[in-house]
């Protein structure tokens, strides 16, 4: 089974609307760690936005929220008041810490494209 | 400015012919790894080390070759047994004191065959 999903190859998004990129993760451990990175056509990859499991709250970063919902395995980024720069490849991670920490599990990305 | 450097950014290999890939990092970073990416695809691990003169397989490891002789560098060699070796390669570091650290990634270097 596929330990990270992202079923939305690409979306199209207005200028200025809030977007929802959907991540749903499948574990056994209770302690794991989820990340978004976005990936712009130059191929870098940038970090965005960090959720631990034992975390209460959503994180924020600016712009970017983490809808993170545990019971359903889903972990969300909105990108609110969406920008041209926006446009780009977008990853969601899992690192499963009972096995140490050294590997990230990545999906398979989102692209998403910022209409004007 | 602290960060990762890879090098080259383009990168072509003749058949049979092993080809290394350069990655140095300057943010004092114990782990270092290396992806694969191709297109349409998320990241897939070849290679970590936590430590110098140790390092791991990943999930897709054959055809591949590392060292770890200094923290800073964590060069890949593409070996002729590589038989798909055309991909977007990302190298990446990160701190070992918590499932909270991201990895911060280079630019990447784009290998194809000729």
């Amino acid at each position: 089974a596929q330990k990270i999903t992202q079923t939305q190859p690409g979306m199209f998004v207005q200028e200025k609307e809030a977007v929802t990129l959907d991540c749903t993760y499948d574990t056994s451990d209770q302690s794991y760690s989820l990340f978004w990175y976005k990936q712009p056509s130059s191929g870098e990859m940038i970090f965005l936005i960090y959720q631990g499991s034992y975390d209460e709250q959503n994180a924020t970063e600016g712009r970017y929220s983490l809808n993170f919902q545990k019971a359903r395995k889903s972990a969300n980024l909105v990108i609110s008041a969406s920008q041209l720069g926006d446009s780009a490849m977008y990853f969601c991670a899992m690192r499963e810490l009972s096995f140490g920490n050294e590997k990230l599990t990545f999906g398979t990305g989102t692209r998403l494209t910022i209409i004007p | 400015d602290g960060g990762i450097t890879q090098s080259p950014k383009y990168l072509f290999r003749k058949e049979g012919q092993n080809v290394t890939l350069s990655c140095e990092q300057n943010l004092n970073h114990d782990a270092m790894y290396w992806y694969r990416q191709d297109p349409g695809q998320g990241l897939r691990l070849i290679y970590y080390s936590q430590i110098v003169n140790d390092f791991q397989k990943g999930d897709i490891a054959e055809g591949y070759s590392v060292s770890r002789e200094k923290k800073e560098s964590f060069p890949l060699t593409v070996t002729s047994a590589q038989k798909n070796p055309t991909a977007f390669y990302l190298c990446a570091s990160s701190t070992l004191t918590g499932g909270d650290q991201p990895q911060h990634f280079g630019d990447g270097t784009r290998l194809s065959i000729l």
